[in-house]
């Protein structure tokens, strides 16, 4: 098992470009998550997918967008990149919504936009 | 409202000895699960232990040992004769029961180990 993917692992974008950062889980999860770390902080939660078919804002969801395109895979899309988004972004998988369920993450995005 | 507090931003200690990162916790549902994870500087979060708002015992995985206080609303991690390979961030992190999915992560202790 892969566990959780994510691609690119490195992108540099231009302010006002768009691009989408790509996560697959290959464990049969349900809940999907988008975090962003900025640098000396902690996780931040952007998105999240309880199930297929289903997204819901997290803590800063401001400038992003998603899909969950099936169980598998739940895309990040950034449709105007701003300086502020410089960040590193992680994807994680849960299997079920119970309190102990651990989460998984993935290796991470790091988006420079200049 | 939900929150995680870690109010050591940098610990030192020394190689083989024990060392506490403090975490405490605002939550006003009575199932909660908290969690402590390790970054070291590659950069992947590696789940260390877990610990449920029901569970009486506290947690222990290994080297590491969460020293739960449920009125305090503390949740410290415990780590028990370093290693230099301990160096690292370390984040306190909590779910909530009754809304499952969202985690919340604290800011972090950085963790330095010396020989």
């Amino acid at each position: 098992n892969a566990g959780v993917t994510q691609t690119p692992k490195f992108q540099v974008l231009k302010t006002g470009q768009s691009m989408t950062l790509q996560c697959a889980q290959d464990m049969n999860h349900n809940s999907m998550y988008w975090y962003r770390q900025d640098p000396g902080m902690g996780l931040r939660l952007i998105y999240y997918s309880a199930s297929e078919g289903t997204t819901d804002k997290g803590e800063v969801p401001n400038g992003y967008n998603v899909s969950r395109l099936n169980k598998r895979e739940f895309s990040l899309r950034l449709e105007s990149a701003a300086p502020s988004q410089t960040s590193v972004y992680f994807c994680a998988s849960i299997w079920g919504t119970g309190g102990s369920d651990t989460q998984y993450f993935g290796p991470g995005t790091r988006l420079t936009v200049l | 409202a939900q929150k995680i507090t870690q109010t050591q931003p940098g610990m030192f200690v020394q190689e083989k000895e024990a060392v506490t990162l403090d975490c405490t916790y605002d939550t006003s549902d009575q199932s909660y699960g908290l969690f402590w994870y390790k970054q070291p500087s590659s950069g992947e979060m590696i789940f260390l232990i877990y610990q449920g708002s029901y569970d009486e015992q506290n947690a222990t995985e290994g080297r590491y040992s969460l020293n739960f206080q449920k009125a305090r609303k503390s949740a410290n991690l415990v780590i028990s004769a370093s290693q230099l390979g301990d160096s690292a961030m370390y984040f306190c992190a909590m779910r909530e029961g009754r809304r499952g999915f969202k985690t919340i992560f604290g800011a972090g202790t950085r963790l330095f180990v010396k020989a």
